[in-house]
């Protein structure tokens, strides 16, 4: 079974700082990698995606993976109390109706 | 631009009684669909996806069912619910064609509670 890692925090961090969220994956295989936010009863929602190693920058958001080490992050620059959320990591299975697997999620609290 | 629909968003029903939940998209064609549960505090478990009409795969045992009558319409059934089916009830879509790699775009879900 595939399986995606993260710790579920909470993670605090206070306004204007950088938060880093990390997520560990078992397929060595995995092309792509997809980053969601969820708010507290609502729906996730896609804020980034990668595909390549390195970083890939989008706004406050930069994802980062690392293929030989099976990890791939979220930092989020600059940190607003609204970015409080839960981060969801995922990543597809391939040949199977393209579903995801989702981490756990790591819960981000921003203090003012 | 496509969209997904879920109804309900809230939902209070008692044991034993008979569910369904249905989800359709708009904006695109033979799109994959998904229906994904989230227990209180856990993460998104996948029960079933469908990759076309009358076309679904099962995930894990359990007591609902999932049906696709039409392309973009993916329904979530059940004949008695047990008290453990409560949780957030999440339609997804992605699009068809792409063995992997695709991002999965939620609706807004529907809130479970069975009493």
């Amino acid at each position: 079974q595939k399986e995606v890692e993260q710790n579920s925090g909470p993670l605090s961090v206070p306004e204007g700082a950088i938060a880093s969220l990390n997520c560990t994956y078992s397929d060595r295989g995995s092309q792509s990698f997809f980053w969601y936010r969820q708010y507290s009863g609502k729906s996730p929602e896609l804020i980034m995606f990668i595909y390549s190693n390195g970083d890939k920058e989008d706004g406050r958001f930069t994802a980062q993976l690392n293929k030989a080490s099976q990890y791939v992050s979220l930092l989020i620059r600059d940190s607003q109390p609204s970015d409080s959320a839960t981060y969801l990591c995922a990543v597809p299975v391939y040949n199977q109706g393209g579903k995801l697997i989702f981490g756990q999620g790591t819960e981000l609290s921003v203090k003012p | 631009s496509q969209t997904i629909h879920q109804w309900p968003a809230t939902l209070v029903q008692p044991v034993g009684s008979p569910l369904s939940l249905e989800c359709t998209v708009e904006g695109t064609s033979n799109p994959n669909l998904y229906w994904y549960r989230q227990a209180a505090g856990r993460g998104l478990q996948l029960l079933f996806y469908s990759v076309g009409i009358g076309q679904i795969s099962s995930e894990v045992p359990q007591n609902l069912s999932a049906s696709r009558p039409q392309d973009r319409q993916f329904i979530l059934s059940s004949k008695k619910l047990l008290l453990s089916d409560s949780g957030f009830y999440l339609c997804a879509w992605s699009p068809r064609g792409r063995t992997g790699g695709s991002p999965l775009h939620f609706g807004n879900g529907t809130r479970l509670t069975v009493t």
